[in-house]
């Protein structure tokens, strides 16, 4: 079936660690590619996102996403984390075939940083 | 930039009764409008989409009569819940997609829906 994994459903990190999200989708042909941040209490905020071009994006916040074609992947990285960063995030795609430009959510990563 | 306004941003109601949601985009145009659900810790389901103008296209199983969604202009959608009972309760998020910045998805803040 067409969806949306992220494989990690919880990640615990300490401050100016490095962090990598996983994100794959099995939707064909072309799509684009988005990732969102939900902080406590707060409303989906857009990271980053790819239409096309470079497959590496650089987004706010110092985080930045790649896309690898052949893997159906599009990781979330940062260098170094802070507790800021404590958050919910969401890798979502839009399948180029959907002509209502609908976006389908990944189940979320909650991403938990020690001070 | 593009901001959503959803309201209200929680509400309580009875059950049997119907709630209605609001969705604005302030400083655009949103030519679609999208509905979402969101269960504790879990991710958005769409639920629908909505054209200005025209009738919502319902996901499956989204019931289209209990979700009336409503798109009158290119600045308001409504989410009517009717007759909603406490398995109704939830966190509504609705999203609007306009010109401004290509394919650009601005959410609003949610809505907490309890049902009692």
């Amino acid at each position: 079936a067409q969806s949306v994994s992220q494989h990690n459903h919880h990640v615990i990190l300490s401050e100016a660690a490095s962090l990598e999200l996983g994100c794959n989708y099995s939707y064909g042909g072309t799509v684009n590619l988005f990732w969102y941040v939900q902080y406590p209490g707060q409303h989906l905020q857009l990271l980053l996102k790819y239409f096309s071009g470079d497959p590496l994006v650089k987004g706010i916040k110092g985080f930045e996403a790649e896309f690898i074609k052949s893997k159906f992947s599009f990781n979330l990285r940062k260098p170094s984390v802070q507790w800021s960063d404590t958050a919910e995030y969401f890798c979502a795609v839009n399948p180029s075939y959907s002509s209502a430009s609908k976006i389908i959510f990944g189940s979320g990563t909650r991403l938990s940083i020690r001070p | 930039g593009a901001v959503v306004s959803q309201h209200p941003s929680w509400v309580i109601c009875k059950s049997g009764t119907s709630v209605k949601i609001e969705c604005r985009s302030l400083d655009f145009q949103a030519t679609t409008m999208f509905w979402y659900r969101q269960f504790p810790k879990q991710s958005l389901m769409l639920m629908a989409t909505s054209n200005e103008g025209s009738k919502a296209t319902y996901e499956q199983g989204v019931e289209k009569d209990k979700f009336l969604i409503n798109h009158a202009s290119l600045t308001l959608s409504t989410l009517t819940v009717t007759s909603a009972h406490p398995e109704d309760s939830s966190f509504y998020i609705c999203s609007a997609r306009g010109q401004i910045g290509g394919q650009s998805y601005t959410f609003g803040s949610g809505t907490r829906l309890t049902v009692v």
